[in-house]
């Protein structure tokens, strides 16, 4: 069955410090692969995604993603978070079949000054 | 830019109460998608639509029901609200299978 793994529930790191989240799919072949940011109270904004090519990805706010088929993970990364970084974070997968999307758990990330 | 939006931030209601949640989209997505968002449990997807008049149950339809007599619109019908729908509910739309999906601002619903 598909499935989307984030392991890490809640991250913690000073402004300024490097970020990354972590995302494992299982997927039968090399699906849609996306990670979104929700602010308190609102929707999610879609932050970057992959459908093929380059399997290094770059999104807004400064965010970057690789894709990795070997280890079936999509990771998001960031060099230098800010303050208003802090939000939740969603890995999704989008199936090329089906009209299946499957999403994260979701990692909630605080930011210390 | 996409917009969805959704027709209210916040709602109060009463137990058994039918209650409709409104979302409209501007880009001519053909799918739509209804979630709800709990803590601890992420986004669940209650049910899509990938036409008009087409809907597909997702991973939590009871006690849901929707309808959609345009394309640009997805309404949502809780038909005898319960105290266990209170949730946040999010809209969103797409255009193909697997791709990018986007969301509405959600409503915060309360069932009292």
């Amino acid at each position: 069955a598909q499935s989307v793994t984030q392991p890490d529930i809640h991250i913690t790191v000073s402004e300024g410090a490097s970020l990354e989240l972590r995302c494992n799919y299982s997927y039968g072949a090399t699906p849609y692969l996306f990670w979104y940011v929700q602010s308190p109270g609102q929707g999610l904004q879609l932050l970057l995604k992959y459908f093929s090519g380059d399997t290094l990805v770059q999104g807004i706010k400064g965010f970057e993603a690789e894709f990795k088929r070997s280890q079936s993970s999509f990771n998001l990364r960031k060099p230098s978070v800010h303050w208003s970084d802090a939000a939740e974070y969603f890995c999704a997968v989008g199936a090329l079949t089906g009209n299946q999307f499957y999403f994260g758990t979701g990692t909630s990330l605080t930011v210390i000054p | 830019d996409v917009k969805v939006t959704q027709s209210s931030r916040y709602l109060v209601k009463r137990t058994g109460e039918k209650v409709f949640l409104e979302c409209v989209q501007d880009m001519d997505h053909e799918n739509m998608f209804w979630y709800r968002q709990d803590p601890g449990l992420g986004l669940r997807l209650i049910y899509f639509s990938y036409d008009v008049k087409m809907k597909e149950k997702g991973d939590i339809p009871e006690g849901y029901s929707v309808s959609r007599e345009k394309k640009e619109r997805f309404s949502l019908i809780l038909e005898s609200a319960s105290t266990n729908q209170t949730s946040m509910y999010l809209c969103a739309s797409s255009w193909g299978q697997g791709d990018t999906q986007y969301f509405g601002p959600g409503t915060r619903l309360l069932v009292l």
